[in-house]
């Protein structure tokens, strides 16, 4: 198992550009989140998916961040206009059930520098 | 939501010794999970805990669910390089979103 890839690794833009962050989760996996984590504020919850449909998006900072998930192995996260205060690590995570039962599997993050 | 709160914040520990984190509530948890992040990775699943009073051991760590199921602890025996990294507890809101708490980072001196 490949576990749940993120790309890019690293992504560095000038503010006012466009953002798209990418995941693919562990198949079989009914579940996606995507999660920021800053110094300041830890780990956050963004939004997560349920069988490919937004559940929750109430994390999701402003209207600037939208999320997609088309298919079951594929979701972005998008930022347009992107902001210094967006710089951070993104991370997508799967989970077999719900977050409330089933662990979260992590990917390596996308470390977001918006300058 | 509820809050989960970690202390301490940070733990510098002498290799060899021991050390426990902790997990803290105001309301009763359903369940909470610990996640262990190495510094410049992702946080990685550890243990999940249920049932009041339960505990758990995982090699030198041993995880601790409150009777109260309010609170809960790991500690970490003979404190290794290897130990070092940021320990989150994450619980379930009354949403049944999974917050996490703001970590203890542990520093092991050799």
């Amino acid at each position: 198992d490949a576990g749940v890839i993120q790309s890019p690794r690293h992504e560095v833009t000038e503010m006012g550009q466009e953002v798209t962050l990418r995941c693919k989760p562990i198949s079989g996996h009914d579940y996606l989140f995507w999660y920021r984590q800053t110094m300041m504020r830890g780990l956050e919850l963004l939004i997560y998916f349920n069988n490919n449909v937004p559940i929750d998006d109430s994390g999701m900072p402003e209207d600037r961040f939208s999320a997609k998930m088309p298919n079951a192995s594929f979701s972005t996260l998008k930022i347009q206009p992107s902001e210094p205060r967006d710089s951070a690590v993104y991370f997508c995570a799967s989970s077999l059930a719900g977050q409330a039962t089933s662990p979260l599997h992590f990917g390596n993050g996308t470390r977001l520098t918006v300058t | 939501g509820q809050q989960v709160m970690q202390i301490p914040q940070y733990q510098h520990v002498q290799e060899g010794e021991d050390f426990t984190t902790y997990c803290n509530s105001s309301t009763t948890l359903s369940n909470i999970q610990w996640y262990k992040q190495r510094p410049g990775g992702h946080p990685v699943f550890l243990i999940q805990l249920v049932k009041s009073g339960e505990v758990k051991k995982q090699k030198r760590l041993t995880f601790q669910f409150g009777e109260a199921k309010k609170n809960s602890s790991l500690h970490i025996t003979a404190t290794q390089t290897t130990d070092v990294g940021t320990y989150f507890c994450a619980a379930t809101d009354s949403w049944g979103k999974l917050q996490f708490g703001a970590g203890t980072q542990v520093v092991v001196t050799p």
